[in-house]
């Protein structure tokens, strides 16, 4: 079974810096999807960005990048120019590439904050 | 696109109780899933559905859960004689499969409390 573990339970930033968030799992697929999700105080979960495992490049979307490394297992989620809305729980998630085994695994969630 | 709309937001119950929760998933998504959220933790993967047939279950889900697709629009959980250790948030989301970056949407989940 896959694991995903997040040993930050709470991070805070001051508002403009960056900050990164880490991320371990444990799996003994080849093929699988890594992601990050955000949940603000609406609950509402909201994905932030996504790796596919056979991809060399590490995924960017705007001020979210990711360190992906595969052979470490290890999956961090860096955040630049840190924003009073970025303020939020963030989870990693991990789901195999298999059809029919779709679900995601998540980890315990590190809680961000952001300094004015 | 409206995304996943769950209700109630909230449902307070007594111990013993049946409830049931209702998620309507973005309109041409064929795949829905239901997630349970304890304080302090992540979502965990309860059942999934594609169209109205479910697919899997976790061994979470109990004797005393049950989930329905009728139609594979809307989806039903209910939990029949609830305990406190069912309170938590149940989440729905939804996909379309066989797109080339399928993404899950997930709503604002329903916060049950058992008494």
């Amino acid at each position: 079974a896959q694991t995903v573990t997040q040993s930050q339970p709470e991070m805070s930033v001051q508002e403009a810096e960056t900050v990164t968030l880490s991320c371990t799992y444990d799996t003994s697929e080849s093929d699988y999807y890594l992601f990050w999700y955000k949940q603000p105080p609406s609950r509402q979960m909201i994905l932030v960005i996504r790796q596919e495992a056979y991809k060399q490049q590490n995924a960017t979307e705007n001020r979210f990048s990711v360190n992906f490394q595969k052979a470490a297992k290890s999956f961090s989620l860096k955040i630049s120019d840190s924003q009073l809305g970025d303020a939020a729980m963030y989870f990693c998630a991990y789901r195999s590439f298999d059809f029919g085994n779709e679900k995601l695994t998540f980890g315990t969630g590190t809680r961000l904050t952001i300094i004015p | 696109d409206t995304g996943v709309s769950q209700d109630p937001r909230h449902k307070i119950t007594k111990r013993g109780q049946n409830v049931t929760f209702r998620c309507d998933p973005i309109s041409e998504h064929n795949r829905l899933y239901w997630y349970r959220q304890t304080l302090g933790q992540g979502p965990e993967f309860l059942t999934y559905f594609q169209n109205e047939a479910q697919l899997e279950k976790s061994r979470l889900l109990s004797d005393r859960f049950s989930a329905e697709r009728p139609k594979g629009s809307f989806s039903t959980l209910e939990i029949q004689r609830t305990e406190q250790g069912d309170s938590a948030m149940y989440l729905c989301a939804s996909s379309l499969t066989g797109t080339a970056n399928e993404k899950l949407f997930f709503g604002s989940g329903t916060q049950l409390s058992v008494l």
